[in-house]
């Protein structure tokens, strides 16, 4: 079973540009979350999309949008880049179904984003 | 809202020595809690979690952690460290589907 893949694996952005990141989960899996991780701030949740709808949201501006395919397939969109936004952006698949918090989360390698 | 601490930044420890990763969380009704780690340039692998039942969980590479309610606690422990275990660990709580992460420890392994 092919794992989570995360597109593009790097990217350099100029401030004030705006960027998409995608992500694809894991065959079968209808729920993917979005964490952004940087080392003054840690792994912070974003988001998470299940079959189509945002059913979760962390506390970040409304710059950070999201939104999943038909496929599952999910892509994050950042606006008007800050120096701040640099980050790795990490992308988690999971099964979504039953009660939730125990579906195990399966993430990808993650985008490295570099806002100059 | 959930929070988890993960008491030490920075672990190094000789090969084949024992290890502990230390980890705890705040307190609620019921708590999924998980042990993730990350190598160079990837991304998050499970090491192993606890929903419910034995408070003693295991991984297939020797890591073991113990819920402890009483103490909020679900430290990670290894007998036996191996060069290669050297990576980045992170504890995290489920709250209400996304995981709240601890701020990493890095273990280093030195010959």
């Amino acid at each position: 079973k092919a794992g989570v893949t995360q597109t593009p694996r790097y990217l350099i952005k100029t401030r004030g540009q705006q960027v998409t990141l995608s992500c694809s989960p894991i065959s079968g899996h209808r729920s993917v979350s979005w964490y952004q991780q940087t080392p003054g701030q840690g792994l912070q949740f974003l988001f998470e999309y299940f079959s189509e709808t945002q059913r979760n949201k962390g506390n970040f501006p409304g710059r950070f949008s999201g939104r999943q395919f038909s496929n599952s397939r999910s892509e994050m969109n950042v606006s008007t880049l800050e120096l701040g936004d640099s980050a790795l952006y990490l992308c988690a698949s999971s099964s979504g179904v039953g009660p939730t918090g125990i579906n195990e989360q399966y993430f990808g390698p993650g985008t490295r984003l570099t806002v100059t | 809202a959930q929070s988890v601490t993960q008491l030490d930044s920075q672990v190094p420890v000789f090969e084949e020595a024992p290890v502990e990763l230390r980890c705890n969380y705040s307190s609620s009704v019921s708590v999924y809690l998980f042990w993730y780690v990350q190598y160079p340039n990837q991304g998050l692998q499970l090491l192993l979690k606890y929903l419910s039942g034995s408070t003693l969980v295991e991984s297939i590479n020797g890591f073991e952690a113990e819920f402890n309610k009483s103490q909020t606690s679900f430290h990670l422990r290894k007998p036996s460290v191996h060069i290669s275990d050297t990576a980045e660990y992170f504890c995290a709580v489920s709250d209400g589907g996304k995981l709240i992460f601890g701020q990493g420890t890095e273990l280093s392994v030195k010959p």
